[in-house]
């Protein structure tokens, strides 16, 4: 098993639709998750940290659930430019001696 | 400002061949980060640089992948008789403060090695 699992999808939506996914996670000292976007053959960029108590960023919503190891990620009124791949990310460990890994990523598609 | 930097951007070797792929990460930043991404995959961590300490290098899948950082802000890292499923993007990435302290991750735009 997979220390970071996604659903790859894709996920193929309309605009204007809201779509969401999770993100599963195996070591339960994982202590910080993050959300990066992935845009086709470009470098991953930081869409939002995920707090204990879930935060929200304009039309995206991130969540924790520790009991059951998973993130989920929430995107509102979806727009074209949201089409990406959404990587999930866990951080367990503190300071030089921890460990990041990432999800495989889920595949999103907006359509008009 | 600047953001980090590869070179190159595009690698072709032939199989055997021995390649060096360089970082230029933020100026200032403590952390330092090598990942290799398949086609369709997430990145997979290699290793990790706090200053010039290579602090964790578990993610190496081989002795033939060597990675540097002597002063501390330039990395390059390095694969030796390199193999078809060495063919990946490497990615560097950097981050102000030490791995745990949940910094945002910088990234640059990768170096996308072909081995044939």
């Amino acid at each position: 098993r997979k220390e970071v699992e996604q659903d790859p999808g894709p996920f193929n939506v309309p605009e204007g639709a809201t779509v969401a996914f999770n993100c599963t996670y195996s070591n339960s000292a994982s202590q910080s998750f993050f959300w990066y976007r992935q845009d086709c053959r470009k470098e991953p960029k930081l869409l939002m940290s995920v707090y204990s108590s879930g935060n929200e960023d304009g039309r995206f919503t991130a969540q924790l659930n520790r009991a059951s190891q998973y993130i989920s990620l929430l995107i509102r009124d979806s727009k074209l430019s949201d089409s990406a791949t959404y990587l999930c990310v866990a951080l367990w460990g503190y300071s030089s001696a921890s460990k990041i890994i990432f999800g495989s990523g889920t595949r999103l598609s907006i359509r008009p | 400002g600047a953001g980090v930097s590869q070179s190159p951007r595009y690698k072709v070797a032939k199989r055997g061949q021995d390649v060096a792929l360089r970082c230029d990460p933020i100026s200032g930043h403590v952390s330092l980060f090598w990942y290799q991404q398949a086609l369709g995959q997430g990145p997979e961590f290699l290793t990790y640089f706090q200053n010039e300490a290579q602090l964790d290098k578990s993610g190496l899948p081989s002795d033939r992948f060597f990675a540097e950082r002597p002063e501390g802000s330039v990395s390059t890292l390095k694969i030796q008789r390199t193999q078809q499923e060495d063919s990946a993007v490497y990615l560097c990435a950097s981050s102000p403060g030490a791995a745990g302290d949940s910094y945002e991750q910088y990234f640059g735009p990768g170096t996308r090695l072909t081995v044939t």
